[in-house]
């Protein structure tokens, strides 16, 4: 059962627009949520997060909102840039229960073309 | 945050013998985990490395498959054993640092392909 979902595979953006990627999850115990990107042969790299006391979090072109009463949250990137092309997963945990333990979506391809 | 290197970056293995893959860092960390991505799926939490005690598994994941150990704060190996095609996959070795944000810092991965 999968507790955090990105319904959309795959997204195009033309540079200097901006992006969104849309991430849903079904436990309402969820208190933390991270974005982490991911290129080729390479680990994930945190990019930011967000603790469901805000609503928005913000750093530089990148900023997460969270939408508790939807179970939704998204990460806007503005502008986007051709090296903003990787794999982003959304993530989100328990802290209060499950120390460290992360539910992953299966991950947005952001293509960011010229 | 932690820099984490993983060793062997990526491997072709025959069924049926086991790999294992050594997960290093540079610093003192609190939690230690291992998962794995599957072609086209997400992050699977395989198991939480435990210093000094047996890993925790997650569900669908068992010792005599995976065994883990973690020796000290900044190593830790997992191995894939009796392994068949279906265990191909990246094998991501993590940690969290200390402090309140429980964010976690992935190493590079381990790519392997089972034939």
């Amino acid at each position: 059962d999968q507790q955090v979902k990105q319904n959309s595979p795959s997204l195009s953006v033309q540079e200097g627009r901006i992006s969104i990627l849309n991430c849903d999850y079904t436990n309402s115990m969820f208190d933390y949520f991270l974005w982490y990107k991911k290129y080729p042969a390479e680990g994930p790299t945190f990019l930011i997060s967000i603790s469901s006391i805000k609503d928005k979090n913000e750093d530089g072109r990148f900023t997460v909102f969270l939408n508790k009463s939807a179970k939704h949250l998204s990460l806007h990137i503005v502008p986007s840039q051709p090296g903003d092309s990787a794999v982003y997963f959304c993530a989100a945990s328990d802290r209060g229960s499950t120390l460290g333990r992360l539910y992953f979506g299966r991950g947005t391809q952001l293509t960011v073309w010229p | 945050s932690a820099v984490i290197s993983q060793k062997p970056s990526r491997d072709i293995c025959q069924r049926g013998t086991s790999l294992t893959i050594q997960c290093q860092v540079d610093s003192q960390v609190t939690m230690m985990f291992w998962y794995r991505q599957q072609p086209g799926q997400s992050l699977t939490l395989i198991a939480t490395a435990n210093q000094g005690s047996e890993a925790t598994y997650e569900s669908g994941f068992v010792i005599d498959k995976f065994p883990i150990s973690r020796p000290n704060l900044t190593f830790s190996t997992l191995t894939v054993s009796n392994m068949s095609p279906e265990d191909s996959s990246i094998y991501l070795c993590s940690v969290t640092t200390v402090g309140d944000n429980y964010e976690q810092y992935f190493g590079p991965g381990t790519r392997l392909t089972v034939t």
